[in-house]
């Protein structure tokens, strides 16, 4: 059974500092997802990322794959109060799409 | 274009009924997921469909059942409705699935979601 764990589930950082979350997951998959969600909000796909050793950037946020380790990470660099949300990742495999638990990212001013 | 549309925003019923929801996929998207998200979890995979037919299933009862009519769009119903099912319920459409490698990713874009409240 596929599994996706994330880390940490709550980080509270201050603006300005960088932090990594990770997320492994516990069977094959060549492709990984990271999601964005704001309180009652739905969710706002980030980036896909479709093979080992793949990196995509956008603003402040960067993420990577290693199929090997079966690990991706999420960077944020010089947070700022408006990356404050949930993220999500999430593997998918024989056409399942299963998530991680998520982590609530709050960044302090 | 008009993102994903989801219909009702809200739902509040009983145990032991029925509902049903609805989803409008991306105008050219062929495929629609379904999800439920209950208060401070991720996602969990219900169905998917790709071209009316369902592509992938995930550990649900058999009281949830879907389908995906000639446009695309989608009903998501759940039967004998139990507390438990009380959740946010997603609807994401992509322009293909999972399995289709050629199309360099499976990005879902989801909608606004219906809240449904079982008491």
């Amino acid at each position: 059974e596929l599994k996706v764990e994330q880390n940490p589930l709550f980080l509270s950082m201050q603006e300005g500092k960088n932090y990594t979350i990770y997320c492994n997951y516990s069977t094959t998959s060549d492709r990984l997802y990271w999601y964005r969600q704001d309180p009652g909000k739905s969710l706002e796909s980030l980036f896909v990322l479709l093979s080992n050793g793949a990196v995509k950037q956008e603003g402040r946020l960067m993420a990577s794959l290693d199929t090997k380790a079966r690990l991706s990470t999420l960077h944020i660099t010089a947070a700022v109060h408006d990356l404050s949300a949930t993220y999500f990742c999430a593997v998918d495999r024989d056409d399942k799409i299963i998530f991680g638990k998520g982590t609530r990212l709050h960044i302090l001013p | 274009d008009a993102g994903v549309t989801q219909s009702p925003t809200h739902l509040i019923k009983t145990r032991g009924q029925h509902v049903t929801l609805r989803c409008s996929p991306i105008s050219g998207h062929k495929s629609v997921s379904w999800y439920q998200q209950v208060l401070g979890q991720g996602p969990q995979f219900i169905f998917q469909y790709y071209e009316k037919e369902e592509r992938g299933r995930g550990n649900f009862p058999d009281r949830f059942s879907a389908r995906q009519f000639p446009n695309y769009s989608s009903e998501l119903n759940v039967n004998a409705l139990l507390l438990g099912d009380s959740a946010l319920y997603l609807c994401a459409s992509s322009p293909s699935t999972p399995r289709d490698l050629a199309s360099g990713g499976y990005e879902q874009y989801f909608g606004p979601g219906t809240r449904l409240t079982v008491t």
